[in-house]
């Protein structure tokens, strides 16, 4: 498996709150992606990152920021948490040799 | 943002029979293809990455093939067991990055 880890796996946060979700990976793969996953919507992109201090925003990005300072860490804020941002959030790497992708855990995030 | 179609959404069939399900997007700027299996309170795992015309791959009894002129790509299975039970997604690349457009997904249940 690949390794891949998310931070936190659970969260509860309030309305206005802003939130840090962690990726991080262990196989030094160039691209690394946050998508969100709800009902009806599938996986959709938040942004993506395609080397350090490279990102660049995917079709849902609207109050989402990232940030790229290592190869192994994909960092996702929610700048001011609301509702319609509860969701489980997905991180996902690839490489040019290895063009699928590989998904962590996945991070459910609440906002109450 | 890319029109992905899969169908159909649902599907229940018996254990040991075979199935197919289908997946549309646009045929400009192709430049792979993905497929993932989803498992329930799971992530995505990767099936399959097919990039030329007429590619056909082949995991076990799950097999897909691609259409890149018409724009359609099929994924079968051969005798469906009750571990084939998942949610099948599609994923167009279209460009650089290794970015990709989810489709919603073809949700199997076999049933034993």
């Amino acid at each position: 498996d690949a390794g891949i880890t998310q931070s936190p796996r659970h969260k509860v946060t309030e309305t206005g709150t802003p939130v840090t979700l962690r990726c991080h990976q262990t196989e030094n793969h160039r691209y690394m992606y946050w998508y969100r996953q709800d009902p009806g919507h599938g996986l959709r992109l938040i942004h993506y990152s395609y080397g350090v201090k490279d990102t660049d925003k995917g079709e849902v990005s609207d109050g989402y920021s990232v940030s790229r300072s290592k190869t192994e860490d994909f960092l996702l804020t929610l700048e001011s948490a609301t509702s319609s941002q509860t969701s489980v959030y997905f991180c996902a790497i690839s490489e040019l040799r290895v063009p699928e992708q590989y998904f962590g855990p996945g991070t459910r995030l609440t906002v109450t | 943002i890319l029109n992905v179609e899969q169908s159909p959404q649902s599907l229940h069939v018996q254990e040991g029979d075979s199935t197919n399900f289908t997946c549309s997007f646009p045929s400009s700027n192709f430049y792979a293809l993905h497929w993932y299996r989803w498992e329930t309170a799971k992530s995505p795992e990767a099936l399959f990455v097919m990039t030329l015309n007429g590619d056909e791959k082949k995991k076990g009894r799950i097999s897909a093939t691609l259409n890149t002129k018409e724009g359609y790509s099929y994924l079968y299975i051969k005798g469906s067991q009750p571990e084939d039970s998942a949610t099948y997604l599609c994923a167009p690349q279209t460009g650089g990055y290794q970015k990709v457009t989810f489709g919603t997904g073809t949700k199997l249940q076999v049933i034993p």
